[in-house]
């Protein structure tokens, strides 16, 4: 079945800086890749995704990027702000196989951002 | 619009009871799906129903079930309730199955005492 690395576990940057967060996935049947936020006690919100068929996505001081050949895509925030801080998690989909409709996660990568 | 929304917020059981978890989709959705986030763990997939039917199912044990229902509400069964079954269950909704976007409720916080 897929497997999703992401790293790092653990990220600690100041305000203003950028942060880049990388995961890798085993399985190249998988097509669909979004990235959720979850503050501390509160629901997973999805904050951007993007599709096989796409290397790049922006929106705000959010990208994401692509590379269907390495299996790995990476999301970039820019301008860090104090209340970016969360756990972000990247996922993996496919839209058929023994995988369908389920998410993969990578375990999160916890995202501090000093003031 | 209303998000996902589940019930109860917080359940205690102990070991070897049956715990029910219950969870409505957003208007319109029709495929609900099941994830358990252990502590310091990622999100693990659990169930996915869509129109009524059981379309993909993790890597758990058979004492792990659920069903939806007609009005496309869901209901997750946790049978002989083990400590390590002490997680929090997340519930998503997306209009069609597979390969869209994935709403999630606020989840259910199991303790298994």
């Amino acid at each position: 079945g897929e497997n999703v690395e992401q790293h790092p576990s653990t990220l600690s940057v100041q305000e203003g800086d950028s942060a880049v967060i990388k995961c890798t996935y085993s399985d190249s049947a998988s097509n669909y890749f979004p990235w959720y936020k979850q503050e501390l006690g509160k629901r997973p919100q999805l904050i951007i995704d993007i599709r096989s068929n796409v290397g790049e996505k922006k929106d705000q001081r959010i990208a994401v990027t692509l590379n269907k050949t390495a299996k790995h895509f990476s999301l970039h925030i820019t301008e860090t702000q104090p209340e970016d801080s969360a756990v972000y998690f990247c996922a993996a989909s496919q839209g058929g196989g023994t995988s369908y409709g389920k998410l993969t996660f990578g375990q999160g990568t916890i995202l501090t951002v000093h003031p | 619009e209303a998000g996902v929304t589940q019930s109860p917020t917080h359940l205690i059981k102990t070991r070897g009871q049956q715990a029910t978890l219950r969870c409505s989709p957003i208007s319109g959705h029709t495929s609900v799906y099941w994830y358990q986030q252990a502590l310091g763990l990622g999100l693990q997939f659990l169930l996915w129903y869509d129109e009524g039917e059981e379309r993909n199912r993790g890597n758990f044990p058979p004492r792990f079930s659920g069903r939806q229902f007609p009005n496309y509400s869901s209901e997750l069964n946790v049978n002989a309730l083990e400590l390590e079954d002490s997680a929090l269950y997340l519930c998503a909704s997306s209009l069609y199955g597979g390969g869209y976007i994935q709403y999630f409720g606020a989840g259910t916080r199991l303790s298994v005492l």
